[in-house]
């Protein structure tokens, strides 16, 4: 089983620009839940979904953020247009069934925006 | 690796010793716990859960204390090894299926 799977690893970008950072549930999950790390928040829950619906965005910081899960087993998470303090590890974890006490993490994306 | 925070509790540990994290939950009502390891450069893994009608549960060289009446958590670690060097977090559910609330973590630093 090859676990979630996260692209871009690390993303480099200028303010203003468009990011889209990709989750590839593990094989058989239809629940990606998003999370935010930085030194200053720790670990935040933006967003997650079950069965290709979000079930809880209340963690989306605002309107520049949204995410989609278009089919089973493919999330995005998209800022647009990005700002500095965007700056973030970003995670995916993935449930079988939305349960939020199973969640099996992804390696993260590492997004530097200046 | 990605730096999970350089300002996080430290804890240093000699290679073999026991060593003990703390966590301080917030809300009384949760009923549901896990810890939760970061290596450098991953994401969290799951290290072993407890729900609020245990006190006490036991995984392979590690234990996990619940104290409801101080809403405190605690992971023992036996016999520290290298590996165990990691971020560590202790995360809560309130009730049902509500998302998990993480901790801010405890550096755990093992000196071989």
């Amino acid at each position: 089983d090859a676990g979630v799977i996260q692209s871009p690893r690390h993303e480099v970008t200028e303010m203003g620009q468009e990011v889209t950072l990709r989750c590839k549930p593990i094989s058989g999950h239809n629940s990606p839940f998003w999370y935010r790390q930085t030194m200053m928040r720790g670990l935040e829950l933006l967003i997650y979904f079950n069965n290709n619906v979000p079930i809880d965005d209340s963690g989306m910081p605002e309107d520049r953020f949204s995410a989609k899960m278009p089919n089973a087993s493919f999330s995005t998470l998209k800022i647009q247009p990005s700002e500095p303090r965007d700056s973030a590890v970003y995670f995916c974890a993935s449930s079988l069934d939305g349960s939020t006490d199973t969640q099996y993490f992804g390696p993260g994306t590492r997004l530097t925006v200046l | 690796g990605e730096s999970v925070g350089l300002h996080l509790p430290t804890l240093s540990v000699q290679e073999g010793d026991n060593s003990i994290i703390n966590c301080a939950y917030s809300n009384s009502a949760s009923d549901y716990f896990i810890w939760y390891k970061q290596e450098s450069g991953k994401g969290p893994q799951f290290i072993i859960d407890i729900r609020s009608n245990m006190d006490k549960r036991q995984g392979q060289r590690v234990t996990v204390l619940l104290n409801k009446t101080v809403k405190h958590l605690s992971l023992q670690i036996a016999a520290t090894q290298p590996g165990d060097s990691a971020v560590y977090f202790c995360a809560e559910i309130f009730s049902g299926n509500t998302p998990l609330v993480f901790g801010k973590g405890t550096r755990l630093s093992v000196i071989a």
